[in-house]
Protein backbone atom coordinates (compact mmCIF):
# COMPACT_ATOMS: atom_id res chain seq x y z
CA UNK A 1 0.00 0.00 0.00
CA UNK A 2 1.33 3.52 -0.15
CA UNK A 3 3.34 4.74 2.25
CA UNK A 4 3.71 8.68 3.61
CA UNK A 5 4.10 11.09 1.04
CA UNK A 6 5.68 14.59 1.13
CA UNK A 7 5.72 17.26 -0.77
CA UNK A 8 7.90 18.98 -2.76
CA UNK A 9 10.72 17.07 -2.34
CA UNK A 10 12.54 19.66 -2.42
CA UNK A 11 11.83 23.77 -2.06
CA UNK A 12 14.05 26.41 -2.18
CA UNK A 13 13.06 29.91 -1.15
CA UNK A 14 14.41 33.12 -0.73
CA UNK A 15 14.85 34.25 2.99
CA UNK A 16 12.04 36.20 4.41
CA UNK A 17 9.67 33.93 1.77
CA UNK A 18 6.36 32.13 3.14
CA UNK A 19 6.77 28.41 2.38
CA UNK A 20 4.24 25.26 2.96
CA UNK A 21 5.46 21.32 3.28
CA UNK A 22 2.39 18.82 2.37
CA UNK A 23 2.21 15.63 4.06
CA UNK A 24 0.04 12.78 3.38
CA UNK A 25 -0.38 10.04 5.94
CA UNK A 26 -0.78 6.26 5.51
CA UNK A 27 -4.58 5.87 5.35
CA UNK A 28 -6.41 5.45 8.77
CA UNK A 29 -3.24 6.65 10.88
CA UNK A 30 -4.51 8.95 13.42
CA UNK A 31 -1.39 10.02 14.83
CA UNK A 32 0.96 12.54 12.94
CA UNK A 33 4.78 13.76 13.91
CA UNK A 34 6.84 16.71 12.20
CA UNK A 35 10.42 16.36 12.58
CA UNK A 36 13.43 18.54 11.36
CA UNK A 37 16.66 17.03 10.57
CA UNK A 38 19.57 19.06 10.16
CA UNK A 39 22.96 17.22 8.43
CA UNK A 40 24.87 15.33 11.29
CA UNK A 41 21.69 15.41 13.50
CA UNK A 42 18.44 13.22 14.39
CA UNK A 43 15.23 14.21 13.43
CA UNK A 44 14.21 16.85 16.13
CA UNK A 45 10.46 16.74 17.15
CA UNK A 46 8.38 19.53 15.86
CA UNK A 47 4.46 18.90 16.44
CA UNK A 48 2.17 15.84 17.15
CA UNK A 49 -1.25 15.62 15.74
CA UNK A 50 -4.11 13.44 17.18
CA UNK A 51 -6.63 13.19 14.58
CA UNK A 52 -7.28 17.04 13.74
CA UNK A 53 -5.76 18.59 17.00
CA UNK A 54 -2.47 19.44 17.86
CA UNK A 55 -1.81 17.79 21.05
CA UNK A 56 1.90 18.55 21.27
CA UNK A 57 3.47 21.54 19.37
CA UNK A 58 6.41 22.15 22.57
CA UNK A 59 8.99 21.34 19.15
CA UNK A 60 8.11 24.17 17.17
CA UNK A 61 11.26 26.77 17.49
CA UNK A 62 9.24 30.13 17.45
CA UNK A 63 5.90 31.45 15.80
CA UNK A 64 6.90 31.23 12.36
CA UNK A 65 6.24 27.90 12.43
CA UNK A 66 2.59 26.55 12.11
CA UNK A 67 1.15 23.68 11.53
CA UNK A 68 -2.60 22.31 10.63
CA UNK A 69 -4.50 19.29 9.53
CA UNK A 70 -8.10 20.42 9.11
CA UNK A 71 -9.56 16.86 8.46
CA UNK A 72 -6.91 14.64 10.39
CA UNK A 73 -5.15 13.41 7.30
CA UNK A 74 -3.11 15.63 5.21
CA UNK A 75 -1.01 18.25 7.18
CA UNK A 76 1.03 21.50 5.93
CA UNK A 77 3.60 22.46 7.80
CA UNK A 78 3.84 26.36 7.49
CA UNK A 79 7.12 28.34 7.93
CA UNK A 80 6.61 32.48 7.62
CA UNK A 81 9.27 34.72 6.83
CA UNK A 82 11.74 32.07 6.37
CA UNK A 83 15.65 32.62 7.71
CA UNK A 84 19.04 30.89 6.24
CA UNK A 85 19.10 28.22 9.92
CA UNK A 86 15.44 27.17 8.88
CA UNK A 87 17.31 25.12 6.01
CA UNK A 88 17.10 21.52 6.74
CA UNK A 89 14.80 18.32 5.90
CA UNK A 90 11.42 18.61 7.18
CA UNK A 91 10.36 14.44 7.69
CA UNK A 92 6.60 13.61 8.50
CA UNK A 93 5.40 10.67 10.20
CA UNK A 94 2.71 8.60 10.63
CA UNK A 95 1.29 6.12 12.91
CA UNK A 96 -1.61 4.52 14.74
CA UNK A 97 -2.76 5.91 17.54
CA UNK A 98 -1.08 4.68 20.71
CA UNK A 99 -3.56 2.51 22.81
CA UNK A 100 -3.77 -0.08 25.41
CA UNK A 101 -0.10 0.17 26.42
CA UNK A 102 1.03 -0.53 22.40
CA UNK A 103 2.84 2.57 21.13
CA UNK A 104 2.66 1.69 17.20
CA UNK A 105 5.53 2.02 14.47
CA UNK A 106 5.80 5.62 13.39
CA UNK A 107 5.82 5.24 9.43
CA UNK A 108 8.22 8.42 7.78
CA UNK A 109 7.59 9.99 4.50
CA UNK A 110 11.08 10.54 2.25
CA UNK A 111 11.00 14.49 3.37
CA UNK A 112 11.33 17.74 2.14
CA UNK A 113 14.59 19.49 1.79
CA UNK A 114 13.90 23.38 2.57
CA UNK A 115 17.09 25.33 1.33
CA UNK A 116 16.85 28.98 2.67
CA UNK A 117 19.26 31.66 0.44
CA UNK B 1 23.05 17.94 28.91
CA UNK B 2 20.90 16.24 25.96
CA UNK B 3 18.31 14.47 26.26
CA UNK B 4 19.63 11.08 24.17
CA UNK B 5 22.96 11.00 23.66
CA UNK B 6 25.20 8.29 21.52
CA UNK B 7 28.17 7.04 20.39
CA UNK B 8 29.93 10.01 18.15
CA UNK B 9 31.24 7.20 15.32
CA UNK B 10 32.03 6.67 12.75
CA UNK B 11 32.37 3.27 13.14
CA UNK B 12 34.31 1.22 10.27
CA UNK B 13 34.37 -2.48 10.90
CA UNK B 14 35.07 -5.82 8.63
CA UNK B 15 32.41 -7.71 7.31
CA UNK B 16 31.19 -10.06 10.04
CA UNK B 17 32.21 -7.91 12.73
CA UNK B 18 30.20 -7.83 15.96
CA UNK B 19 29.72 -4.11 16.73
CA UNK B 20 27.84 -2.60 19.35
CA UNK B 21 26.09 1.32 19.71
CA UNK B 22 25.89 2.80 23.50
CA UNK B 23 23.05 5.50 24.03
CA UNK B 24 22.34 7.44 27.21
CA UNK B 25 18.89 9.23 27.87
CA UNK B 26 19.01 11.78 30.94
CA UNK B 27 15.07 11.76 31.52
CA UNK B 28 14.07 8.67 34.13
CA UNK B 29 10.47 8.86 33.60
CA UNK B 30 11.09 7.93 29.89
CA UNK B 31 8.19 5.36 28.73
CA UNK B 32 9.52 3.35 25.76
CA UNK B 33 12.52 2.69 23.98
CA UNK B 34 13.68 2.00 19.94
CA UNK B 35 16.22 1.84 17.83
CA UNK B 36 15.83 3.15 13.97
CA UNK B 37 18.04 2.71 11.01
CA UNK B 38 18.29 5.55 8.59
CA UNK B 39 20.48 5.01 5.18
CA UNK B 40 22.09 7.81 3.20
CA UNK B 41 19.60 10.98 2.40
CA UNK B 42 16.68 8.43 3.03
CA UNK B 43 13.72 8.66 6.00
CA UNK B 44 14.40 6.34 9.08
CA UNK B 45 12.98 3.40 9.87
CA UNK B 46 12.29 1.46 12.48
CA UNK B 47 14.70 -1.41 13.40
CA UNK B 48 13.50 -2.53 16.78
CA UNK B 49 11.74 -1.86 19.74
CA UNK B 50 13.95 -1.98 23.32
CA UNK B 51 12.42 -4.26 26.13
CA UNK B 52 12.90 -4.50 29.47
CA UNK B 53 13.88 -8.05 29.52
CA UNK B 54 16.27 -7.71 26.23
CA UNK B 55 15.28 -8.68 22.82
CA UNK B 56 16.78 -10.39 19.54
CA UNK B 57 15.78 -10.36 16.40
CA UNK B 58 18.22 -11.78 14.24
CA UNK B 59 21.86 -10.32 14.15
CA UNK B 60 20.52 -8.11 16.52
CA UNK B 61 20.16 -7.68 20.17
CA UNK B 62 19.03 -4.95 22.16
CA UNK B 63 19.35 -4.05 26.17
CA UNK B 64 17.64 -1.52 28.53
CA UNK B 65 19.40 -0.85 31.94
CA UNK B 66 16.52 1.61 33.19
CA UNK B 67 18.75 1.91 36.40
CA UNK B 68 21.53 3.59 34.50
CA UNK B 69 19.10 4.66 31.80
CA UNK B 70 21.64 3.31 29.03
CA UNK B 71 20.46 1.30 25.66
CA UNK B 72 22.43 -0.98 23.53
CA UNK B 73 22.43 -2.19 19.86
CA UNK B 74 24.24 -5.25 19.24
CA UNK B 75 24.98 -6.18 15.82
CA UNK B 76 26.44 -9.83 15.35
CA UNK B 77 27.96 -11.08 11.88
CA UNK B 78 27.62 -7.89 10.33
CA UNK B 79 27.02 -7.58 6.38
CA UNK B 80 27.74 -4.69 3.93
CA UNK B 81 23.89 -3.90 4.15
CA UNK B 82 24.31 -3.13 7.78
CA UNK B 83 25.93 0.11 6.35
CA UNK B 84 23.96 3.18 7.96
CA UNK B 85 23.17 5.50 10.81
CA UNK B 86 21.57 4.10 13.93
CA UNK B 87 19.53 6.46 15.68
CA UNK B 88 18.46 5.46 19.46
CA UNK B 89 15.11 7.56 20.33
CA UNK B 90 13.16 7.46 23.55
CA UNK B 91 9.42 8.14 23.93
CA UNK B 92 9.11 10.50 26.96
CA UNK B 93 5.05 10.82 26.75
CA UNK B 94 3.48 7.70 26.11
CA UNK B 95 2.87 7.67 22.45
CA UNK B 96 3.96 11.01 21.75
CA UNK B 97 7.07 13.42 21.94
CA UNK B 98 9.66 11.23 20.58
CA UNK B 99 13.36 12.45 20.85
CA UNK B 100 16.02 11.10 19.01
CA UNK B 101 19.32 10.66 19.45
CA UNK B 102 22.48 12.37 16.99
CA UNK B 103 22.80 9.17 15.69
CA UNK B 104 25.87 6.65 15.09
CA UNK B 105 27.24 6.34 12.10
CA UNK B 106 28.18 2.26 10.69
CA UNK B 107 30.35 1.89 7.99
CA UNK B 108 30.98 -2.19 7.07
CA UNK B 109 33.54 -2.83 4.78
CA UNK B 110 34.31 -6.10 2.37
Amino acid sequence: GAGVSQTPSNKVTEKGKYVELRCDPISGHTALYWYRQSLGQGPEFLIYFQGTGAADDSGLPNDRFFAVRPEGSVSTLKIQRTERGDSAVYLCASSLLTTSGRIHEQYFGPGTRLTVT
Amino acid sequence: RKEVEQDPGPFNVPEGATVAFNCTYSNSASQSFFWYRQDCRKEPKLLMSVYSSGNEDGRFTAQLNRASQYISLLIRDSKLSDSATYLCVVNLYYGQNFVFGPGTRLSVLP
